[in-house]
């Protein structure tokens, strides 16, 4: 049982706009900004959105963050095939003092 | 480019020990926190321990805590994992990541190794 719930799946066709819902508590998400990562089948996770809504360099302007109480969404426009990926959550937990993930979201490009 | 490499993963017996390694380049090592993080046969990401630049300080998650160990050696750029007293439920990828700066309390990683597949079997 993670800390962070998501929804184990989604899915969309090229072009859409899919979301990833990610809920907390008040001394996760609440308390802490949000983290998103990719994992492409079988790689390593990547770090795509961070500080709530921020991208790393090199990450497109697709994939965008946002956060509202507490719970966190991943938003991903003009959806594509190689975005068919594990997408993971992960903020702070003030209770547990240590950093927490979601299940994970396997998102599939119809 | 910041790269970092796990090695020593393996198949061992419950109750056994094994070590895991991290080579790291790219960057000035000491100046950054690590941390290891695995996940499970087909399951999510689960932290296991962090060490602070200078391995001032380590943090464990309780399902590890007392039987694995987090160290540095800096003048070699490697990250340590020594996990002993190992049981079927450590079996796990385990990477290595590194933090965007010399602290922990952060969840944000900006950097992953490959992946370290530990296998706990008799």
């Amino acid at each position: 049982q993670s800390v962070l719930t998501q929804p184990p799946s989604a899915s969309g066709t090229p072009g859409q706009r899919v979301t990833i819902s990610c809920s907390g508590s008040s001394s996760s998400i609440g308390s802490n900004t949000v983290n998103w990562y990719q994992q492409l089948p079988g790689t390593a996770p990547k770090l795509l959105i961070y500080d709530d809504n921020q991208r790393p360099s090199g990450v497109p302007d697709r994939f965008s963050g946002s956060k509202s109480g507490t719970s966190a969404s991943l938003a991903i426009s003009g959806l594509q095939s190689e975005d068919e990926a594990d997408y993971y959550c992960a903020a702070w937990d003030d209770s547990l003092n240590g950093p927490v993930f979601g299940g994970g979201t396997k998102l599939t490009v119809l | 480019e910041v790269q970092l490499l796990e090695s020593g993963g393996g198949l061992v017996q419950p109750g056994g020990s094994l070590r895991l390694s991290c080579t790291a380049s790219g960057f000035t090592f000491s100046s950054y926190a690590l941390t290891w993080v695995r996940q499970a046969p087909g399951m999510g990401l689960e932290w296991v321990s962090a060490i602070t630049g200078f391995g001032g300080s380590t943090y464990y998650a309780d399902s590890v805590k007392g039987r694995f160990s987090i160290s540095r050696d800096n003048s070699k750029n490697s990250l340590y994992l020594q996990m002993n007293s190992l049981r079927t439920e450590d079996t796990a990828v385990y990477y290595c990541a590194r933090y965007p700066g010399y602290s922990y309390g952060q969840a944000r990683v900006d950097y992953w190794g490959q992946g370290a597949l530990v296998t706990v079997s008799s």
